[in-house]
Protein backbone atom coordinates (compact mmCIF):
# COMPACT_ATOMS: atom_id res chain seq x y z
CA UNK A 1 0.00 0.00 0.00
CA UNK A 2 3.15 2.04 0.37
CA UNK A 3 4.06 1.68 -3.01
CA UNK A 4 3.95 4.47 -5.84
CA UNK A 5 3.97 2.89 -9.62
CA UNK A 6 5.70 5.06 -12.51
CA UNK A 7 5.53 4.40 -15.50
CA UNK A 8 6.83 4.24 -18.75
CA UNK A 9 10.33 2.99 -17.26
CA UNK A 10 12.24 5.28 -20.34
CA UNK A 11 11.02 7.71 -22.58
CA UNK A 12 12.67 8.52 -26.36
CA UNK A 13 11.42 12.32 -27.54
CA UNK A 14 12.29 14.24 -30.01
CA UNK A 15 13.31 17.79 -29.18
CA UNK A 16 10.57 20.01 -28.77
CA UNK A 17 8.00 17.14 -28.65
CA UNK A 18 5.73 16.53 -25.41
CA UNK A 19 7.33 13.94 -22.94
CA UNK A 20 4.97 12.29 -20.57
CA UNK A 21 5.36 10.60 -17.76
CA UNK A 22 2.58 9.06 -15.23
CA UNK A 23 2.69 7.47 -11.91
CA UNK A 24 0.05 5.29 -9.30
CA UNK A 25 -0.43 5.41 -5.80
CA UNK A 26 -2.39 3.63 -3.57
CA UNK A 27 -2.16 5.12 -0.06
CA UNK A 28 -5.27 7.62 -0.17
CA UNK A 29 -3.50 8.97 3.11
CA UNK A 30 -0.58 10.45 0.30
CA UNK A 31 -0.63 14.24 0.67
CA UNK A 32 1.83 15.69 -1.16
CA UNK A 33 3.33 14.16 -4.85
CA UNK A 34 6.69 15.87 -5.84
CA UNK A 35 8.56 15.32 -9.17
CA UNK A 36 12.50 15.10 -8.70
CA UNK A 37 14.69 14.87 -11.41
CA UNK A 38 18.28 13.65 -11.79
CA UNK A 39 21.73 14.05 -13.56
CA UNK A 40 24.21 11.75 -14.01
CA UNK A 41 26.38 11.53 -10.97
CA UNK A 42 24.30 13.91 -8.79
CA UNK A 43 21.54 13.87 -6.12
CA UNK A 44 17.82 14.18 -7.01
CA UNK A 45 16.47 17.79 -6.96
CA UNK A 46 13.19 19.08 -6.64
CA UNK A 47 11.49 19.80 -9.99
CA UNK A 48 7.53 20.19 -9.14
CA UNK A 49 5.26 19.47 -6.64
CA UNK A 50 1.43 19.08 -5.90
CA UNK A 51 -0.91 19.16 -3.03
CA UNK A 52 -4.10 17.11 -3.10
CA UNK A 53 -5.96 19.90 -3.01
CA UNK A 54 -5.38 20.95 -6.82
CA UNK A 55 -5.85 19.21 -10.35
CA UNK A 56 -3.24 20.84 -11.95
CA UNK A 57 0.05 22.67 -11.02
CA UNK A 58 2.34 24.72 -13.87
CA UNK A 59 5.80 25.94 -14.11
CA UNK A 60 6.82 26.73 -16.83
CA UNK A 61 7.50 23.94 -19.53
CA UNK A 62 6.85 21.52 -16.47
CA UNK A 63 3.19 20.58 -15.74
CA UNK A 64 1.95 18.05 -12.92
CA UNK A 65 -1.82 16.77 -13.18
CA UNK A 66 -3.29 14.74 -11.03
CA UNK A 67 -6.20 12.66 -10.32
CA UNK A 68 -7.45 12.52 -6.91
CA UNK A 69 -10.16 9.83 -8.09
CA UNK A 70 -8.33 7.41 -9.99
CA UNK A 71 -4.94 7.52 -7.99
CA UNK A 72 -2.95 8.86 -10.70
CA UNK A 73 -0.55 11.86 -11.52
CA UNK A 74 1.70 12.45 -14.41
CA UNK A 75 4.25 14.61 -15.22
CA UNK A 76 3.98 16.71 -18.90
CA UNK A 77 7.33 18.42 -20.06
CA UNK A 78 6.13 20.92 -23.06
CA UNK A 79 8.41 21.89 -25.77
CA UNK A 80 11.22 18.70 -24.52
CA UNK A 81 15.19 19.81 -24.83
CA UNK A 82 18.29 17.96 -24.88
CA UNK A 83 18.64 19.54 -21.52
CA UNK A 84 15.60 17.90 -20.15
CA UNK A 85 17.18 14.31 -20.61
CA UNK A 86 17.86 12.85 -16.88
CA UNK A 87 16.06 10.64 -15.22
CA UNK A 88 12.59 11.47 -13.06
CA UNK A 89 11.22 10.48 -10.30
CA UNK A 90 7.71 10.92 -8.56
CA UNK A 91 7.06 10.40 -5.15
CA UNK A 92 4.17 10.76 -2.58
CA UNK A 93 4.21 12.06 0.81
CA UNK A 94 2.50 10.81 4.11
CA UNK A 95 3.34 11.02 7.80
CA UNK A 96 6.87 11.92 7.61
CA UNK A 97 8.76 10.46 4.67
CA UNK A 98 8.29 10.54 1.16
CA UNK A 99 7.83 7.13 -1.24
CA UNK A 100 10.05 6.92 -4.71
CA UNK A 101 8.53 5.48 -7.76
CA UNK A 102 11.22 3.56 -10.26
CA UNK A 103 12.40 6.66 -12.02
CA UNK A 104 12.01 7.11 -15.53
CA UNK A 105 15.27 7.90 -17.80
CA UNK A 106 14.22 10.42 -20.26
CA UNK A 107 16.13 11.40 -23.55
CA UNK A 108 15.57 14.06 -25.85
CA UNK A 109 17.12 13.82 -29.57
CA UNK A 110 18.13 17.15 -30.98
CA UNK B 1 25.12 26.84 2.45
CA UNK B 2 27.28 24.05 0.53
CA UNK B 3 24.19 21.61 0.80
CA UNK B 4 24.36 18.25 2.26
CA UNK B 5 27.53 16.82 1.94
CA UNK B 6 28.18 13.10 1.98
CA UNK B 7 31.29 11.62 2.07
CA UNK B 8 33.32 9.50 0.98
CA UNK B 9 31.53 10.20 -2.92
CA UNK B 10 33.26 6.61 -4.21
CA UNK B 11 34.09 3.25 -1.52
CA UNK B 12 35.14 0.30 -3.36
CA UNK B 13 35.38 -2.43 -0.18
CA UNK B 14 35.73 -6.33 0.07
CA UNK B 15 33.16 -8.46 1.26
CA UNK B 16 32.97 -8.84 5.26
CA UNK B 17 34.60 -5.48 5.77
CA UNK B 18 32.67 -2.89 7.81
CA UNK B 19 31.47 0.36 5.81
CA UNK B 20 30.48 3.68 6.70
CA UNK B 21 29.29 6.52 5.19
CA UNK B 22 28.74 10.00 6.60
CA UNK B 23 26.13 13.16 5.80
CA UNK B 24 26.35 16.72 7.03
CA UNK B 25 22.93 17.97 6.54
CA UNK B 26 22.02 21.55 5.73
CA UNK B 27 22.22 23.76 8.76
CA UNK B 28 18.91 24.53 10.34
CA UNK B 29 17.44 21.38 9.06
CA UNK B 30 15.59 18.86 11.47
CA UNK B 31 14.78 16.12 9.28
CA UNK B 32 17.84 13.83 7.67
CA UNK B 33 16.89 10.96 5.85
CA UNK B 34 18.70 8.10 3.90
CA UNK B 35 18.08 6.53 0.33
CA UNK B 36 19.55 3.74 -1.43
CA UNK B 37 19.23 3.98 -5.02
CA UNK B 38 20.14 0.74 -7.50
CA UNK B 39 18.58 0.26 -10.85
CA UNK B 40 16.14 -2.74 -9.78
CA UNK B 41 14.60 -0.91 -6.56
CA UNK B 42 15.13 2.67 -7.63
CA UNK B 43 15.48 4.66 -4.26
CA UNK B 44 14.08 2.88 -1.43
CA UNK B 45 14.15 5.06 1.99
CA UNK B 46 16.23 3.65 4.46
CA UNK B 47 15.65 5.76 7.93
CA UNK B 48 15.01 8.74 8.93
CA UNK B 49 15.42 11.05 12.07
CA UNK B 50 13.76 14.10 13.28
CA UNK B 51 16.04 15.98 15.54
CA UNK B 52 18.61 13.34 15.76
CA UNK B 53 15.99 10.95 16.74
CA UNK B 54 15.08 8.26 14.89
CA UNK B 55 11.79 8.04 13.91
CA UNK B 56 10.93 5.46 10.90
CA UNK B 57 14.02 2.22 10.56
CA UNK B 58 11.23 -0.19 8.67
CA UNK B 59 13.35 -0.04 5.47
CA UNK B 60 16.65 -0.67 6.63
CA UNK B 61 17.03 -4.36 5.18
CA UNK B 62 18.64 -6.05 7.65
CA UNK B 63 20.72 -5.70 10.88
CA UNK B 64 23.67 -5.39 9.60
CA UNK B 65 22.47 -2.00 8.86
CA UNK B 66 22.28 0.93 11.54
CA UNK B 67 22.32 4.57 11.29
CA UNK B 68 23.25 6.85 14.05
CA UNK B 69 22.68 10.89 14.23
CA UNK B 70 24.67 12.37 17.30
CA UNK B 71 23.96 15.68 16.86
CA UNK B 72 22.25 17.82 14.24
CA UNK B 73 24.93 18.25 12.01
CA UNK B 74 26.87 14.82 11.33
CA UNK B 75 24.90 11.35 10.25
CA UNK B 76 26.25 8.12 9.79
CA UNK B 77 24.99 4.76 7.99
CA UNK B 78 27.35 1.80 9.06
CA UNK B 79 27.14 -1.88 7.32
CA UNK B 80 28.89 -4.84 9.21
CA UNK B 81 29.64 -6.73 7.57
CA UNK B 82 29.41 -5.97 4.13
CA UNK B 83 27.93 -7.99 1.09
CA UNK B 84 28.20 -7.53 -2.94
CA UNK B 85 24.42 -7.02 -2.46
CA UNK B 86 24.75 -4.03 -0.93
CA UNK B 87 26.44 -2.60 -3.66
CA UNK B 88 24.32 0.50 -4.92
CA UNK B 89 24.49 4.60 -4.54
CA UNK B 90 23.17 5.46 -0.63
CA UNK B 91 21.86 9.21 -0.86
CA UNK B 92 21.42 11.46 2.60
CA UNK B 93 18.58 13.96 2.30
CA UNK B 94 17.64 16.96 4.66
CA UNK B 95 14.78 19.05 4.98
CA UNK B 96 13.12 21.70 7.75
CA UNK B 97 9.69 20.47 8.76
CA UNK B 98 8.27 17.02 7.40
CA UNK B 99 8.05 15.24 4.34
CA UNK B 100 5.77 18.25 2.49
CA UNK B 101 8.95 20.27 2.18
CA UNK B 102 11.98 20.35 -0.79
CA UNK B 103 13.98 17.30 0.28
CA UNK B 104 17.80 18.45 -0.46
CA UNK B 105 19.50 15.26 -1.15
CA UNK B 106 23.53 15.64 -1.12
CA UNK B 107 25.34 13.82 -4.09
CA UNK B 108 25.24 10.84 -2.71
CA UNK B 109 28.42 7.26 -1.92
CA UNK B 110 28.93 4.77 -4.80
CA UNK B 111 29.58 1.59 -2.44
CA UNK B 112 30.74 -1.55 -4.41
CA UNK B 113 31.50 -4.41 -2.52
CA UNK B 114 33.44 -7.05 -4.15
Amino acid sequence: QQQVKQSPQSLIVQKGGISIINCAYENTAFDYFPWYQQFPGKGPALLIAIRPDVSEKKEGRFTISFNKSAKQFSLHIMDSQPGDSATYFCAAGNTGKLIFGQGTTLQVKP
Amino acid sequence: DAGVIQSPRHEVTEMGQEVTLRCKPISGHDYLFWYRQTMMRGLELLIYFNNNVPIDDSGMPEDRFSAKMPNASFSTLKIQPSEPRDSAVYFCASTIGQYNTEAFFGQGTRLTVV
